[in-house]
């Protein structure tokens, strides 16, 4: 299963809603999770099961979707959330990560 | 405290070996898959192999079977990566990584380690 996300990078400013999108190549239901990191740290999970958010991450970031088409939602961008987000599935005991959305500083 | 402290990373010649090692504490490690992610020099993160806790079931990615083999030894909190055959390509950053929920396998990963640097070179 290969995960495709878009866009690949992305300049925004603080303040501003962000939408980055994690395509499957096939449906996997809601098994997928997204991640942040940054540089030269170890990512971090944000959410689970599409949707789920983590304990302890701010309810500015939000997942939806389900089947092939998800999406990770930044309501209001603080300084501290720029940092490269990744998508994962987790089926068939064979899990993927997607290429990766740089979200850079305007 | 919980965490996950990745060793053993170096400098090997291309088709050398390296033994990874991580130690984990602050949770019942035995009741929880683990697996090892990689990240080239500014590259994306690619799924290694994993293990269920009780070292039952195991699983690879394509890239690294036949010449990877992920191990544990659930008396100490320890989990192994052996690299053998290794090439230029493997040069990464190795991540020691948890499971989320208690039991077999459920690959989503909520406690990393710091990492370990692999370098593939002659």
């Amino acid at each position: 299963i290969q995960l495709t996300q878009s866009p690949s990078s992305l300049s925004a400013s603080v303040g501003d809603r962000v939408t980055i999108t994690c395509r499957a190549s096939q449906g996997i239901t809601i098994y997928l999770a997204w991640y942040q990191q940054k540089p030269g740290k170890a990512p971090k999970l944000l959410i689970d099961a599409a949707s789920t958010l983590q304990s302890g991450v701010p309810s500015r970031f939000s997942g939806s979707g389900s089947g092939t088409d998800f999406t990770l939602t930044i309501s209001s961008l603080q300084p501290e959330d720029f940092a490269t987000y990744y998508c994962q599935h987790q089926l068939h005991n064979y899990p993927t990560f997607g290429q990766g959305t740089r979200l850079e500083i305007k | 405290e919980v965490q996950l402290l990745e060793s053993g990373g170096d400098l090997v010649q291309p088709g050398g070996s390296l033994r990874l090692s991580c130690a984990a504490s602050g949770f019942t490690f035995s009741g929880f898959a683990m697996s090892w992610v990689r990240q080239a020099p500014g590259k994306g993160l690619e799924w290694v192999a994993g293990l269920y806790g009780s070292g039952a079931g195991i699983s690879y990615a394509d890239s690294v079977k036949g010449r990877f083999t992920v191990s544990r030894d659930n008396s100490r909190s320890m989990l192994f990566l052996q690299m053998s055959s290794l090439r230029p390509e493997d040069t990464a950053v190795y991540y020691c990584a948890k499971d989320y929920i208690f039991g077999d396998g459920y690959w989503v990963f909520d406690l990393w380690g710091r990492g370990t640097l692999v370098t593939v070179s002659s």
